[in-house]
């Protein structure tokens, strides 16, 4: 079965410094994956994606994320934390075929001045 | 460009009372449709998708059931709540080989 897990319940940075929070999956094929962003109360915002090709990828708002298949793994990372990242964070594996996504249980990053 | 639309924003329901939740989706044809709930702590749980009209496929058993009565309409229904019904949902779609476009979702608290 599929799975998802981010080991970092909560993470605190200062502004300015860097970022990584961890993604691990469980998969029996090649996957799709996802990191996405909430803000309190409102829906989700992708940042980035990988479906092939080049295991670095770029998203949205200076962030990167790079698979690793060897590890099962699709940290995402952002050289410098600006406050405004401060939220909730979600990584997700999407099956190729039948299109169901499965989420971790989320990082919440707090970010100080 | 496709939106979709996710109502209402916030409930207030009693125990036993029903639910329905709509969703739905613009400028896209044939999309996969989700509903996710969140809980503190817990993640998004898949709670059903359906890849066509009349098509649900249902991840975990519960109190809650789904209906797709049009192409790009997703209901969630309850006959009856119950005080763990309440949480965060989520509306999503989505194609083949590609990501999830999330709704701004729906607080539910059950009293």
């Amino acid at each position: 079965a599929q799975s998802v897990t981010q080991p970092d319940i909560h993470i605190t940075v200062s502004e300015g410094a860097s970022l990584e929070l961890r993604c691990n999956y469980s998969y029996g094929a090649t996957p799709y994956l996802f990191w996405y962003v909430q803000s309190p109360g409102q829906g989700l915002q992708l940042l980035l994606k990988y479906f092939s090709g080049d295991t670095l990828v770029q998203g949205i708002k200076g962030f990167e994320a790079e698979f690793k298949r060897s590890q099962s793994s699709f940290n995402l990372r952002k050289p410098s934390v600006h406050w405004s990242d401060a939220a909730e964070y979600f990584c997700a594996v999407g099956t190729l075929m039948g299109g169901q996504f499965y989420f971790g249980t989320g990082t919440s990053l707090t970010v100080i001045p | 460009s496709q939106t979709i639309h996710q109502w209402p924003a916030t409930l207030v329901q009693p125990v036993g009372s029903p639910l329905s939740l709509e969703c739905t989706v613009e400028g896209t044809s044939n999309p996969n449709l989700y509903w996710y709930r969140q809980a503190a702590g817990r993640g998004l749980q898949l709670l059903f998708y359906s890849v066509g009209i009349g098509q649900i496929s249902s991840e975990v058993p519960q109190n809650l059931s789904a209906s797709r009565p049009q192409d790009r309409q997703f209901i969630l229904s309850s006959k009856k709540l119950l005080l763990s019904d309440s949480g965060f949902y989520l509306c999503a779609w989505g194609e083949k080989e590609s990501e999830a476009f999330f709704g701004q979702g729906t607080r539910l608290t059950v009293v």
